[in-house]
């Protein structure tokens, strides 16, 4: 069946060090791959998505990696913050329409 | 949160009781969607709406319904609430068809007893 989940369910890290969040997913006719990023008590806010026919994308401190061959995502943040904990989820878009499957979360915990 | 509002923010309810939330958006955005988020389950699809009276199910819509009587405003509704229901809601919205570029509101915690 189609799923995404997420390999770790909680992630601990220095501050100031390389985050790196993972995801598997299953459908490989998905057409974008996203993260959002949920802090306590609010609603998910979109971080970064890639599209299907890229490897890599990057942003302000956060990088997507996309590997079709293993059906793996991944998150990376750079020199990690305070600020950063919370849940990052990754989801997929199915069909090229209004679906979009959300994985579990993972948790990341930032230690000063 | 991108200009958008739900309410009420909190809700304890009944079994069997009707319930209405409602989402308020700001930003002129054509497609509202309703999410519930449970642990375990991440966030799923209840319904959405691509328009003016337009709207279409989801992945777990049993036992909802929802309406979209201006653009702004997209309301969903329990017509019995169960225990199973319970949850937080989430409003999201965006601008064109591609969902991945949604932006969510604040939710609302639903408790069913």
């Amino acid at each position: 069946g189609e799923s995404v989940g997420l390999h770790l369910p909680t992630l601990s890290v220095q501050e100031g060090d390389n985050s790196i969040i993972n995801c598997a997913y299953s459908n490989s006719a998905s057409d974008y791959f996203i993260w959002y990023k949920q802090e306590s008590g609010k609603g998910p806010q979109f971080i970064i998505d890639i599209r299907s026919n890229m490897d890599k994308r990057q942003g302000q401190r956060v990088t997507v990696l996309l590997n079709k061959t293993v059906k793996h995502l991944s998150l990376q943040i750079a020199a990690t913050q305070p600020g950063d904990s919370a849940v990052y989820f990754c989801a997929e878009t199915q069909g090229g329409g209004f679906k979009t499957i959300f994985g579990a979360g993972t948790r990341l915990f930032v230690k000063a | 949160d991108a200009g958008i509002t739900q309410s009420p923010r909190h809700k304890v309810t009944e079994t069997g009781t009707p319930v209405t939330l409602r989402c308020h958006q700001t930003e002129n955005h054509r497609y509202m969607y309703w999410y519930r988020q449970d642990p375990g389950h991440g966030l799923r699809l209840i319904h959405y709406s691509y328009g003016v009276k337009d709207t279409d199910k989801g992945e777990v819509s049993d036992g909802y319904s929802v309406s979209r009587s201006k653009t702004e405003d997209f309301l969903l509704t329990l017509e019995s609430a169960t225990s199973s229901q319970t949850s937080v809601y989430f409003c999201a919205i965006s601008e064109n068809g591609l969902s991945y570029e949604q932006y969510f509101g604040p939710g609302t915690r639903l408790t069913v007893t």
